[in-house]
């Protein structure tokens, strides 16, 4: 099977609020890991990364944390929009050409 | 300009034929990969190459063949194709393996319908 799944495959949110979405891997080789969003009728778009000497990457109004320990990776965006309705995936770059996906979140924004 | 381009967006065709899809990168990235993407969302990768030549070929049967003639194109051909093709067909590109740069770029994917 994979090495990367996420916890929930939906999340439903009010419009305004925050949005944490979870992941958890299991390749403890795996140093670099990618949050992309993907929406309906396109590819998977890049949100933001971090390796796995850091433990928090901030972005424009998303953050990445990711803790080694318990080998779980999670996307936090604030101030949730109707745009950010979409599949959300982590990913991890365990070895060198092989970015293997979990099963992705479909985030839905409520008005 | 479209970064990472795929041709057809979509394709619709009887088990048996043969057929194939065209990716092209403008990054000046020097590796290739095809994913394919189930109705339940699941991305796997199919292929990777590097620098035209094959990294990896993750146990896809030989009915999928890619071809990379320069470092800037990966096809796809599928021979004798199966209900079970039918998918969304992702070409991705990036710089090295992928770890030392911002992940990876995706085309918007190749509807393929298999009847």
């Amino acid at each position: 099977g994979e090495s990367v799944g996420l916890h929930l495959p939906t999340l439903s949110v009010q419009e305004g609020d925050n949005s944490i979405i979870n992941c958890a891997y299991s390749n403890s080789a795996s140093d670099y890991f990618i949050w992309y969003k993907q929406e309906s009728g396109k590819g998977p778009q890049f949100i933001i990364d971090i390796r796995s000497n850091m433990d928090k990457r901030q972005g424009q109004r998303v953050t990445v944390l990711l803790n080694k320990t318990v080998k779980h990776l999670s996307l936090q965006i604030a101030a949730t929009q109707p745009g950010d309705s979409a599949v959300y995936f982590c990913a991890e770059n365990g070895n060198d050409y092989k970015l293997s996906f979990g099963a992705g979140t479909t985030v839905t924004v409520r008005a | 300009d479209t970064a990472v381009s795929q041709t057809p967006k979509y394709l619709v065709t009887q088990m048996g034929n043969d057929k194939s899809i065209k990716c092209e990168q403008n990054l000046g990235h020097d590796t290739m990969y095809w994913y394919k993407q189930d109705s339940k969302k699941f991305l796997k990768i199919m292929f990777s190459y590097n620098n035209k030549e094959l990294i990896i070929n993750e146990t896809v049967p030989n009915r999928f063949s890619p071809k990379s003639p320069d470092k800037a194109h990966l096809n796809l051909h599928i021979n004798s194709l199966e209900l079970g093709d039918s998918a969304v067909y992702f070409c991705a590109s990036s710089q090295g393996g992928g770890r030392n740069t911002y992940g990876y770029t995706f085309g918007s994917g190749t509807r393929l319908t298999v009847v």
